[in-house]
């Protein structure tokens, strides 16, 4: 069975600081990989997915992903965080189309300082 | 509609009760999930509907949840003689399912259960 380990649980950075939060896999194929964030009271937005290809992936809100089949992780990464990135940042893994059943990791909280 | 939609936001009841849950996916949306978000534990899946049909309900926690979807569109999900451990927030995500799919989930805001 697959599994995503987020070994960060909680994350404050200063504003207009880079940012990566990491998230490690567990699949035995090759894995579909998301970031979703959650911001307060809200549902769940995508940010990137990561299919095949590129392994450098582009997403909304000027964050990226990159995918390392080496070390099984799928780390997202910001330049330069705002303070509306504040939010929970969950990373994901699914098996294939026709079922986007998605197995999550526990979250990576991110508190943005000024 | 826009988005997904579920209701109620907020539900209080006291243990022993039975409550229901609704959500009301994208139009078009064939394929429904339904997650469990509890503090500290991320999201934990329930059960997916394929149209009306349920293939994977692996992620019921036991036989006090069970969920239907009726009319390939408004599901909802029952817990009956509810527990403490039953609070949570419950998750609902439609996305375009089978060969249209595009790996997406999208997500209501989802229904926070409080059990006294």
């Amino acid at each position: 069975a697959q599994s995503v380990t987020q070994p960060d649980i909680h994350i404050t950075v200063s504003e207009g600081a880079s940012l990566e939060l990491r998230c490690n896999y567990s699949y035995g194929a090759t894995p579909y990989l998301f970031w979703y964030v959650q911001s307060p009271g809200q549902g769940l937005q995508l940010l990137l997915k990561y299919f095949s290809g590129d392994t450098l992936v582009q997403g909304i809100k000027g964050f990226e992903a990159e995918f390392k089949r080496s070390q099984s992780s799928f780390n997202l990464r910001k330049p330069s965080v705002h303070w509306s990135d504040a939010a929970e940042y969950f990373c994901a893994v699914g098996m294939n189309f026709g079922n986007e059943k998605l197995t999550f990791g526990t979250g990576t909280r991110l508190t943005i300082i000024p | 509609g826009a988005g997904v939609s579920q209701s109620p936001s907020n539900k209080v009841t006291e243990k022993g009760k039975d409550v229901e849950l609704r959500c009301d996916p994208i139009s078009g949306h064939t394929a429904l999930y339904w997650y469990r978000q509890s503090l500290g534990q991320g999201l934990e899946f329930l059960i997916y509907f394929q149209g009306n049909s349920a293939p994977d309900k692996s992620g019921l926690p036991s036989d006090r949840f069970s969920a239907e979807r009726t009319g390939g569109s408004v599901s909802t999900l029952t817990i009956q003689r509810t527990q403490q451990e039953d609070s949570a927030v419950y998750l609902c995500a439609s996305s375009l399912g089978g060969s249209g799919g595009t790996g997406e989930l999208f997500f209501g805001e989802g229904s926070r259960l409080t059990v006294l």
